[in-house]
């Protein structure tokens, strides 16, 4: 079955290293999205991609950074710039953007930063 | 600027009609979906309205109006399942940027 898989589901880092998010689809989809969601808040836009070797910053990009050197793969790196990183962070991929192609979401991962 | 906003919370009984509105700011977008997020979980897509009027899906049925800038999600016979939280979202033209509604969680009470 195709999907979007993230791991790992939980993940605990201390302050000041650097961290790295999987995210894998095998649904063919050229955009791909992270989003971050803290308690009771809506979901922020950090990084997407269009296409291979190509990305765009979202709303909230200071502190993180991506690569996309695959259509299957798109890592989010949560870097020590970053002040607040504890979050739940998803990522998602649609079929191409724009129109009524919805997001497909993977299960998420829970950084916690102490 | 681009934002959606939505009520932060709305409580109904089971088997009532709730609605859920969504007004925007965008410089502009092709149309308005919503998203149904249970605790802990993965945001799953319920509807899509890419013109003005309603979509019906089942339970639930969207509407759009851009003249107003405004959206709604209608959650018919509610069931306690329902409870979950509820964003509007809207992809925006020219861009694969896809923007989020800042959610409103729907409690159902027996």
């Amino acid at each position: 079955d195709g999907g979007i898989t993230q791991s790992p589901k939980y993940l605990f880092r201390k302050e000041g290293q650097n961290v790295t998010l999987s995210c894998e689809q095998n649904l063919n989809h050229d955009a791909m999205y992270w989003y971050r969601q803290d308690p009771g808040q809506g979901l922020r836009l950090i990084y997407y991609s269009q296409i291979v070797n190509d990305f765009q910053k979202g709303d909230i990009a200071e502190g993180y950074s991506v690569s996309r050197e695959k259509k299957e793969s798109f890592p989010l790196t949560v870097t020590s710039a970053q002040k607040n990183p504890t979050a739940f962070y998803l990522c998602a991929s649609t079929r191409q953007g724009g129109n009524n192609s919805p997001l497909h979401f993977g299960n998420g991962t829970r950084l916690t930063v102490t | 600027g681009q934002s959606l906003e939505q009520p932060s919370e709305v409580t109904a009984v089971e088997g009532a009609i709730v609605q859920i509105n969504c007004t925007y700011q965008t410089s502009g977008f092709y149309g308005l979906s919503w998203y149904q997020q249970h605790d802990g979980g993965a945001p799953t897509f319920l509807s899509y309205n890419g013109l003005d009027g309603l979509e019906e899906t089942g339970r639930f049925s969207s509407f759009l109006s851009r003249s107003d800038s405004y959206g709604y999600l209608l959650l018919q016979e509610l069931q306690m399942k329902d409870s979950a939280s509820y964003f509007c979202a809207a992809p925006i033209k020219e861009t694969y940027k896809y923007i989020f509604g800042t959610g409103t969680r729907l409690k159902v009470l027996a």
